[in-house]
């Protein structure tokens, strides 16, 4: 196991269109985070699932970004009709239950441009 | 309401020298603090953390300190390296709220050789 891993690393994408991220995090990690991480600002919170649960979105931005973890292993990030200010790098982290002292685990992030 | 503030955006340190971070917070409800270290186009890596009921671990290099009444804690990197220019968040966890990292707006550090 290589860590947490995330697709694409770069994306482009038009006003309007919709983008979708993978993650796929440390086998034996059942919590999944993504965050979001704007240029100057530290990473912020978006949502996140213990195995398939979500069990926390009311962060997301807005109605339009959706997430999926359907069975409990990789996830995806979904942002319909993106706009502008959503250009950022996504994040995905991932732990053990209660992660105290040691955190998360995080991928390299997929930075999004949208144009 | 930003509860986790790092209010140096960067610091310049000597190679050899001390590097003191500062992270400042509001929620007391905070079970532990966390330092993560970033390079350009790579995810945050976790550097060391401490317990709300400690204050201060050590792990080689780093010492994070922590001052509850201040609502404060601080990094300190001894020597420095010019391997450890990154740029360094601050984050708080509250186990009873959903295992969600807090994060300050992060300080660069710059280690002249």
């Amino acid at each position: 196991d290589t860590g947490v891993s995330q697709d694409p690393r770069h994306k482009i994408t038009k006003r309007g269109q919709n983008v979708t991220f993978r993650c796929d995090p440390i086998s034996e990690h059942n919590r999944l985070y993504w965050y979001r991480q704007t240029l100057g600002q530290g990473p912020e919170f978006l949502t996140y699932f213990q195995n398939e649960a979500q069990l926390e979105k009311s962060r997301l931005l807005s109605d339009r970004f959706s997430a999926e973890r359907p069975k409990g292993s990789f996830s995806t990030l979904e942002i319909q009709r993106t706009e502008q200010g959503d250009s950022a790098m996504y994040l995905c982290a991932s732990s053990f239950d209660r992660a105290s002292n040691y955190g998360y685990t995080f991928g390299s992030g997929t930075r999004l441009t949208v144009v | 309401d930003q509860q986790v503030k790092q209010n140096s955006p960067s610091l310049s340190v000597q190679e050899g020298r001390i590097s003191i971070l500062n992270c400042d917070y509001t929620n007391s409800m905070f079970d532990y603090f966390l330092w993560y270290k970033k390079y350009p186009a790579e995810g945050p890596t976790f550097l060391i953390s401490i317990s709300s009921i400690k204050d201060k671990n050590e792990d080689g290099r780093f010492t994070v300190f922590l001052n509850k009444s201040a609502k404060h804690l601080s990094l300190h990197i001894v020597p420095s390296q010019p391997g450890d220019s990154a740029v360094y968040f601050c984050a708080a966890l509250n186990n009873n709220a959903g295992n969600m990292l807090t994060f300050g707006g992060g300080t660069r550090l710059m280690v002249k050789p």
